[in-house]
């Protein structure tokens, strides 16, 4: 079991640019929520998806950002026209679907963003 | 707004002692508790969890402490280990229908010295 897999690991834009984030879930596991996460603090809820739905995207920044898990592939976060203040590590987890005794989350090794 | 916070942003112990980090909540309709640890580089891992039917929890090396009435939480290390070095964050969470949303507070990062 590979685990939650995140790429790229490290991605780099120009203001303006896009950036697109993918996570695949581990095996099994068909919900997906997305983290963002800045310098020494914690990590901030931003989306929270299963296959083909949005069920929460709460933390989601009104513009520029959107999230999608289609039935086939990974699960993306798309940040459009990026600003030096995204720049942050965006982490995905995984779970299992409801009723499973054992809550715990699984999380990928995150994603650094940085705009220059 | 209801948030969940870390009484000390440090914590340095020696090699073989005890620690013990607190986190402090305050949604009271909170029922699920999740402590994670995250090394540099890294994604949070999950260490220890506790329902609020419960007060208290052990694993492997650690325990978790559940204070209801003073919303408070706590994770103790025993004989803390250099590869225990991280930041140690508490989550609180509402269990819906068997899937929840943690909220994580900022983290305390735990020094272990040789």
């Amino acid at each position: 079991n590979a685990g939650v897999m995140q790429n790229p690991r490290h991605l780099v834009r120009r203001r303006g640019q896009e950036a697109r984030l993918r996570c695949s879930p581990m095996k099994g596991h068909s919900h997906v929520y997305w983290y963002r996460q800045l310098p020494e603090e914690g990590l901030k809820f931003m989306v929270y998806l299963q296959k083909e739905n949005i069920i929460d995207e709460s933390g989601m920044p009104k513009e520029r950002f959107s999230a999608e898990f289609p039935k086939e592939g990974p699960s993306i976060l798309r940040i459009q026209q990026v600003v030096r203040g995204d720049s942050a590590a965006y982490f995905c987890a995984s779970s299992r679907s409801a009723g499973q005794r054992n809550y715990g989350y699984t999380f990928g090794s995150g994603t650094r963003l940085t705009v220059v | 707004g209801e948030s969940v916070g870390l009484h000390l942003p440090t914590l340095s112990v020696q090699e073989g002692d005890n620690s013990i980090i607190n986190c402090a909540y305050s949604n009271s309709a909170s029922d699920y508790f999740i402590w994670y640890k995250q090394e540099s580089g890294k994604g949070p891992q999950f260490i220890i969890d506790i329902r609020s039917n419960m007060d208290k929890r052990q694993g492997q090396r650690v325990t978790v402490l559940l204070n209801k009435t003073v919303k408070h939480l706590s994770l103790q290390i025993a004989a803390t280990q250099p590869g225990d070095s991280a930041v140690y964050f508490c989550a609180e969470a509402e269990v819906s229908g068997g899937s929840y949303i943690p909220t994580f507070g900022r983290g305390t990062s735990l020094i272990v010295h040789p």
